[in-house]
C-alpha cells in the first residue's frame, strides 16, 4: 500500500525566504504525485502534480516541486515567501494502477512579516 | 464557475440524529469522493464514486452510507450520529479514472454533533 509522510506539521518563514515543504512517499509502482493548498474554511486546490515527463513541475503562485525518484520525494518549494501563501498544504500520491490518491497528514505555513 | 457546490456549510447535531450531506459538480466530471478532515489526520476517504450507478467503500466507512443521484449529485447520509463524527466533511469530483486526474473540492460541511 501507498503512504505518504510530510515531515514537519507547521513550518515557519519570513517573509521573502525560501519556502521548503518536505514530502516523502513509498509506492510499490510509479507514482503520480499532487500539491494541494487548502486557505482558511476553503476546500484544497490543486498546486501542481507529477505524472510522467520531466521530474521539476511548476504550479501556481510561483511554486514548485521535484520528483526525485532515488529520494522517493517530491518537495515543494517557492523561493520567496508572501504573506499570502500562509496556508495548509497537502502532498498526495497515486500509485500507477490506482487513480483514488493518499493524502499526507498536512503541514502548515505560517509566514511572518 | 460553481465547480463543486456542498450544503450545508456548518451543521451541530445531537447524538443518535440523522442527517444528509448534500453535493453536486457542475464539471460533467464522472468520478465523485467523500472525506473527512480531522486535526493532524490529513484527508481520509469515506466513500467514493467511479462513475453514476456505482459506489464503494474508503479507509472510514462505517457510520456513513451514499447514493449516487445521478451524474452530478453524490449525498453522504449518517444514520446515527455519534460525536465520533464531528469532522469537516469534504466533497470532491474528478473527471474520471484516468490516472493522475486532480480532485476539485467543495468549500466543506463543518460538523458538530453533541
Amino acid at each position: 500500500a501507498q503512504s505518504v509522510t510530510q515531515l514537519g506539521s507547521h513550518v515557519s518563514v519570513s517573509e521573502g525566504a525560501l519556502v521548503l515543504l518536505r514530502c516523502n512517499y513509498s509506492s510499490s509502482v510509479p507514482p503520480y504525485l499532487f500539491w494541494y493548498v487548502q486557505y482558511p474554511n476553503q476546500g484544497l486546490q490543486l498546486l501542481l502534480k507529477y505524472t510522467t515527463g520531466a521530474t521539476l513541475v511548476k504550479g501556481i503562485n510561483g511554486f514548485e516541486a521535484e520528483f526525485k525518484k532515488s529520494e522517493t520525494s517530491f518537495h515543494l518549494t517557492k523561493p520567496s515567501a508572501h504573506m499570502s501563501d500562509a496556508a495548509e498544504y497537502f502532498c498526495a500520491v497515486s500509485p500507477g494502477g490506482s487513480y483514488i490518491p493518499t493524502f499526507g497528514r498536512g503541514t502548515s505555513l505560517i509566514v511572518h512579516p | 464557475n460553481a465547480g463543486v457546490t456542498q450544503t450545508p456549510k456548518f451543521q451541530v447535531l445531537k447524538t443518535g440524529q440523522s442527517m444528509t450531506l448534500q453535493c453536486a459538480q457542475d464539471m460533467n466530471h464522472n468520478s465523485m469522493y467523500w472525506y473527512r478532515q480531522d486535526p493532524g489526520m490529513g484527508l481520509r476517504l469515506i466513500y467514493y464514486s467511479a462513475s453514476e450507478g456505482t459506489t464503494d467503500k474508503g479507509e472510514v466507512p462505517n457510520g456513513y452510507n451514499v447514493s449516487r443521484l445521478n451524474k452530478r449529485e453524490f449525498s453522504l447520509r449518517l444514520e446515527s450520529a455519534a460525536p465520533s463524527q464531528t469532522s469537516v466533511y469534504f466533497c470532491a469530483s474528478s473527471r474520471d479514472r484516468v490516472f493522475g486526474q486532480p480532485q476539485h473540492f467543495g468549500d466543506g460541511t463543518r460538523l458538530s454533533i453533541l
